[in-house]
């Protein structure tokens, strides 16, 4: 297992356009998170899935996102009539249990033109 | 709203300098503090989690300290080197992980 991956790395969008990202994470780790992250920020808490279960979900992810974790395995995050301001990094991570630093994937960054 | 405080906002420094840097958190709640170095093109990489008042890491020529009671830890770095330079992240565990805006330090060489 060679860590988190997330598929693209870059990813350039007219705005109203549909967009969606893919996150594999560590195959042992049942927990996988969504952040986001904008220049001159911190990475921002979107949502988190143990296992299948969407368990939280940020007051900042509005209707226009979803995140999907089907299996248990890979996540997906899909961003519906993008707009200039989803315009961020969007990282995943993962980890196996709560206590313990996540692995992040290298993240794809989104841009609204 | 849970704030997570991270000074300075960038630093630069001379090679072989040491270093350090003061994440704010709050002291309620308290789970866990994470710190993560993240290199330019590269994901961020945990280098510590911290869970008990007065706990200190060490990994190489960096370290960490923290105090839960007042609600702040300091990162440090002895002797900089070039390849340290990256933003250095915390991040504040209560349900969730909560990150500081990082502290940015480039070491000239």
């Amino acid at each position: 297992d060679t860590g988190v991956s997330q598929d693209p790395r870059h990813k350039i969008t007219k705005r109203g356009q549909n967009v969606t990202f893919r996150c594999d994470p560590i195959s042992e780790h049942n927990r996988l998170y969504w952040y986001r992250q904008t220049l001159g920020q911190g990475p921002e808490f979107l949502t988190y899935f143990q296992n299948e279960a969407q368990l939280e979900k940020s007051r900042l992810l509005s209707d226009r996102f979803s995140a999907e974790r089907p299996k248990g395995s890979f996540s997906t995050l899909e961003i519906q009539r993008t707009e200039q301001g989803d315009s961020a990094m969007y990282l995943c991570a993962s980890s196996l249990e709560a206590g313990v630093g996540y692995t992040f994937g290298s993240g794809t960054r989104l841009t609204v033109v | 709203i849970l704030n997570v405080e991270q000074s300075p906002q960038s630093l630069h420094v001379q090679e072989g300098d040491s270093t350090n840097f003061t994440c704010s958190f709050p002291s309620s709640n308290f789970y866990a503090l994470h710190w993560y170095r993240w290199e330019t093109a590269k994901s961020p990489e945990a280098l510590f989690v911290m869970t008990l008042n007065g706990d200190e890491k060490k990994k190489g020529r960096i370290s960490a300290t923290l105090n839960t009671k007042e609600g702040y830890s300091y990162l440090y770095i002895k002797g900089s080197q070039p390849e340290d330079s990256a933003t250095y992240l915390c991040a504040f565990r209560g349900n969730k992980l909560v990150f500081g805006a990082g502290t940015i330090l480039r070491v000239k060489s």
